[in-house]
């Protein structure tokens, strides 16, 4: 069974700093990682998805990497905004009937 | 504005009630989700369609029931509600398991 952990659990930083949220995951037999953002009472906005076979995926202040064999993905945000405080959810599709387990999340709070 | 359409917002509904959530997408995905999000366990699937005419169970699907008569449509059907299905339900949608996946607003289903 896919089991995807996020560390931390939640992560204050002040605003324009560099950050890095992190996601793991134990099988690796996977179609591909995706990087959710859900601000509170709202749905999950997709931010990144990449395919078992890149490394990275980039979009804007967003760069994802993945690295399959470790079972490891990263979300590095650059220059963090007020804006960008939210939870960051990671969730690994499974070549099995393609089905999705989600991490708990980051909960991210970015101070002015 | 294409997306995924989820019915009601939310709802207040008594125990042993039937109750159907309503899901639709206007993107012509073939495969549709259903996740539930609770405090402290994350999002976990429900039951899923990855084309019209089929349907299997997710992680936990006792006491759900679903049916994929069209590409467009997902409903979600809670046969007699109980309290422990309070929850907040989400929808989603893809083209296929190796594409990105798209999630509707939730409905927030209290059950008293």
């Amino acid at each position: 069974k896919q089991e995807v952990t996020q560390i931390p659990a939640a992560l204050s930083v002040p605003e324009g700093e560099n950050l890095v949220l992190n996601c793991s995951f134990t099988d690796s037999a996977i179609y591909n990682l995706q990087w959710f953002r859900q601000d509170p009472g709202k749905g999950l906005t997709s931010l990144l998805l990449i395919q078992s076979s890149q490394r990275e995926q980039t979009s804007g202040r967003l760069n994802a990497s993945l690295d399959k064999s470790s079972g490891r993905s990263t979300l590095y945000i650059a220059a963090s905004q007020p804006g960008d405080s939210a939870t960051y959810l990671c969730a690994v599709t499974n070549t099995n009937a393609g089905k999705s387990t989600f991490g708990d999340g980051t909960t991210l709070t970015v101070k002015p | 504005i294409a997306g995924i359409t989820q019915a009601p917002t939310s709802q207040i509904l008594a125990a042993g009630r039937r109750m159907t959530l309503r899901c639709t997408q206007d993107m012509r995905h073939n495969a549709m989700y259903w996740y539930r999000q609770d405090l402290g366990l994350g999002l976990r699937l429900i039951h899923y369609s990855n084309t019209a005419g089929t349907t299997g169970k997710g992680e936990v699907p006792d006491g759900y029931s679903v049916s994929r008569a069209n590409t467009d449509d997902f409903p979600l059907t809670l046969a007699s509600a109980v309290p422990s299905q309070t929850s907040v339900y989400f929808c989603a949608s893809r083209t296929g398991p190796n594409t990105e996946a798209f999630f509707g607003q939730g409905t927030r289903l209290t059950v008293v």
